[in-house]
């Protein structure tokens, strides 16, 4: 159990447009969600938690006007990239918690195929 | 600042010997961690998680947390071209919503 989809796989848009990301928990309900970016041959980045229902933490740096997130159920979370510049260009990742606190690894983070996003 | 940090490699390992990565972590207080294994251009899955000090195993990989000395690593026997890969180590943030703190990853190339 605990897969996590995301789509699309793959995008390419032109310079200015906008790109929605969906994430889906399949066989649990979320409680936690994350998005990551990836840069090539680099770490992973942590760019919002976000729970259902409530707005999203973005972490320092990361535009919240630019990358809206939103977690309207408990398997469904979105990121969308407003107005996409080259340099926004990346390998996008969520991922989802349980939430099982009886559970020890209760922080296990289960994560999607990914976003590869390139922006023309 | 918490942190966790692994030597970024990449560590070459001839194919059917141990592999040894190893992971270090700032805050004294963390009581569990995680090893991600990631391909190139694909997500991190889980590989081990750890919480007592001691040994973990897990088929051909086993899982060392030593809480005194502030390490966590992971060992993978007979290892195999497939187990070439980024492997992460992460560990939960305290007094946080819930994130994982990560280390930036040790790549591991198996030599046939």
């Amino acid at each position: 159990g605990a897969v996590v989809s995301q789509h699309p796989s793959r995008v390419i848009c032109k310079s200015g447009t906008s790109v929605k990301i969906e994430c889906r928990s399949l066989d649990f309900q979320a409680t936690t969600m994350f998005w990551y970016r990836q840069f090539p041959k680099q770490s992973l980045m942590l760019m919002a938690t976000s729970n259902e229902g409530s707005k999203a933490t973005y972490e320092q740096g990361v535009e919240k006007d630019k990358f809206l997130i939103n977690h309207a159920s408990l398997t469904l979370s979105t990121l969308t990239v407003t107005s996409a510049h080259p340099e926004d260009s990346s390998f996008y990742i969520c991922s989802a918690r349980r939430g099982l606190a009886a559970v020890r690894s209760y922080n296990e983070q289960f994560f999607g195929p990914g976003t590869r996003l390139t922006v023309l | 600042q918490k942190e966790v940090e692994q030597n970024s490699g990449p560590l070459s390992v001839p194919e059917g010997a141990i592999a040894s990565l190893n992971c270090t972590y700032s805050d004294r207080g963390s009581q569990s961690f995680f090893w991600y294994r990631q391909y190139s251009g694909k997500s991190p899955e889980l590989i081990m998680f750890i919480y007592s000090n001691g040994d973990k195993e897990d088929g051909r990989f086993t899982a060392q947390l030593n809480k005194a000395s502030q390490y966590v690593s992971l060992l993978i026997r007979d290892s195999q071209p497939s187990d070439s890969a980024t492997y992460l180590c992460a560990a939960p943030v305290r007094d946080s919503n819930y994130q994982l703190i990560w280390g930036a990853g040790t790549k591991l190339i198996i030599k046939p």
